[in-house]
């Protein structure tokens, strides 16, 4: 079945650290790619997003690239700030038809200032 | 634009009680899902509506678990009797369905603790 790995945190960063949280998939054809962000005390918010092999989801200086040869999307930011800490979910959307978004157990992520 | 609203944020209940969720959807949004969230797990499908019918029920314990959506607007989703492991955060999510859309908007979720 379609299965989502990412990185146990939780992850601690000084502000204006690299971040990079690792995520790899399994499933058939060629599913969508997510990250979801929770903030403390808040509902799950979709993050970025790509849709193919090669694709190159972004927002808020997050970056993810839909990575088919090693079955991975993991999500990078250059600089983050305190504001990014939140609970970062990876997920997939298999193709063919409708398929129910699979996610992964979440990567939670403190940034001290 | 109204996001997806939840009700209750919070529900505290005895075991054995029965307890019922709310969900509102984002207007024009045709698919409705119900997901569960164990603490440090990532969300999993309980149930999705495609209007007034559900058509992925195959994670919902039948045995406890009932939801509707009537109207194809407003779900409910319901536990009856609860039971200690029932402890989890309960999100609700619409999407709109069409050719390259891919995208569920969630609301914030009821935490239900049962003692």
């Amino acid at each position: 079945g379609n299965s989502v790995t990412q990185m146990e945190g939780p992850v601690t960063l000084s502000e204006e650290a690299f971040l990079t949280i690792n995520c790899t998939y399994t499933a058939t054809g060629y599913p969508s790619l997510f990250w979801y962000v929770q903030y403390p005390g808040e509902g799950l918010q979709l993050l970025l997003k790509a849709t193919k092999a090669d694709d190159k989801g972004s927002n808020k200086g997050f970056e993810a690239t839909y990575r088919k040869e090693t079955t991975s999307f993991h999500l990078e930011k250059g600089s983050v700030q305190v504001s990014d800490s939140a609970v970062y979910f990876c997920a997939l959307r298999a193709s063919g038809g409708y398929q129910k978004v699979t996610f992964g157990t979440g990567t939670k992520l403190q940034v001290i200032p | 634009e109204a996001g997806v609203v939840q009700s209750p944020r919070y529900k505290i209940i005895e075991k054995k009680q029965p307890v019922a969720f709310w969900c509102n959807p984002i207007s024009g949004h045709n698919t409705l899902y119900w997901y569960r969230q164990n603490l440090g797990q990532g969300p999993e499908l309980l149930i999705r509506y495609e209007n007034e019918e559900a058509v992925d029920d195959s994670q919902l314990p039948k045995d406890r678990f009932s939801a509707e959506r009537l109207k194809g607007v407003d779900s409910t989703l319901k536990i009856q009797p609860a039971e200690l492991g029932d402890s989890a955060v309960y999100l609700c999510a619409s999407s709109l369905m069409r050719q390259g859309n891919t995208e569920a908007f969630f609301g914030q979720g009821t935490r239900l603790t049962v003692v």
